[in-house]
C-alpha cells in the first residue's frame, strides 16, 4: 500500500496566522491527493480534491498544491472555525487501498 | 440536501457479527459509488470497502476481506456493511460516504469522498 506521511502531527497557531501542512506519499501519486477537515465528534469534510481543486462551498483561504510525492495544504489566514484535524488521502491506488495520512491537529496557541 | 445516516452500531463480543446500514437521501443514490471508512477511537481514518453504483463491483481493505461484506439496495437508497468474525481491533466509528469517481483506463473508480454520514460506533469487547 502507498503510505501517506503528514507533518507536523500537530501545531499551535494564532488566529490570522498562515498555516501550511505537508503530506508526503511513499511513491508518486501524480495529483491524486485530497484533503479533509475533521472537527471533534464530527465526520470529515472534503476541502480539496485533485491536489488543488477547492470543493464547492469551502472558503478560499484554503488552498492545496503539489504533485508526485509532495503536497501541501495552506490556510492563508487561520480563523477560529479552522481549529481541527486535517487529513490527506491518496486515490492513486483506487479502487483499492485508498490510504489516509495520519492527520495534523491544528490547535489554538 | 445530501444526507447519509448510519445505524446498526453497538457492543458485540469478539467473533460476533453486526450489520451496519446507511440511509441515503437528497441525491440519485443509484448514480454513485459508495464507501465505508472507519476511525478507531483517537486514531486516523481507514478505508474499509466500496461498491459500484450498480452493486456489481466491490473492493475491500486486505484486513477486512473475507470478514466484511458490502452491499446496496438502490430501490431503497440504502447501503449495508455486514461485519463478521469481529475482532477487538475492529472497534471504531464507521462512516458511510459518497464517492466521486474518475475513469482510470477502462474502469470507473472512486476518487474522493464529498459527503459523509455522522458515523455509527462499533465496539468489540468481551
Amino acid at each position: 500500500d502507498i503510505q501517506m506521511t503528514q507533518s507536523p502531527s500537530s501545531l499551535s497557531a494564532s488566529v490570522g496566522d498562515r498555516v501550511t501542512i505537508t503530506c508526503r506519499a511513499s511513491q508518486s501519486i501524480r495529483n491524486y491527493l485530497n484533503w479533509y477537515q475533521q472537527k471533534p465528534g464530527k465526520a470529515p469534510k472534503l476541502l480539496i480534491y485533485a491536489a488543488s481543486s477547492l470543493q464547492s462551498g469551502v472558503p478560499s483561504r484554503f488552498s492545496g498544491s503539489g504533485s508526485g510525492t509532495d503536497f501541501s495544504l495552506t490556510i492563508s489566514s487561520l480563523q477560529p472555525e479552522d481549529f481541527a484535524t486535517y487529513y490527506c488521502q491518496q486515490s492513486y491506488s483506487t479502487p483499492q487501498a485508498l490510504t489516509f495520512g495520519g492527520g495534523t491537529k491544528v490547535e489554538i496557541k | 440536501q445530501v444526507q447519509l445516516v448510519e445505524s446498526g452500531g453497538g457492543l458485540v463480543k469478539p467473533g460476533g457479527s453486526l450489520r451496519l446500514s446507511c440511509a441515503a437521501s437528497g441525491f440519485t443514490f443509484s448514480d454513485f459509488y459508495m464507501t465505508w471508512i472507519r476511525q478507531a477511537p483517537g486514531k486516523g481514518l481507514q478505508w474499509v470497502s466500496d461498491i459500484s453504483s450498480d452493486g456489481s463491483t466491490m473492493y475491500y481493505a486486505d484486513s477486512m476481506r473475507g470478514r466484511f461484506t458490502i452491499s446496496r439496495d438502490n430501490a431503497k437508497n440504502s447501503l449495508d456493511l455486514q461485519l463478521n468474525s469481529l475482532r477487538v481491533e475492529d472497534t471504531a466509528v464507521y462512516y458511510c460516504a459518497r464517492a466521486r469517481t474518475m475513469v482510470r483506463g477502462v474502469i470507473i473508480t472512486p476518487y474522493y469522498f464529498d459527503y459523509w454520514g455522522q458515523g455509527t460506533l462499533v465496539t468489540v469487547s468481551s
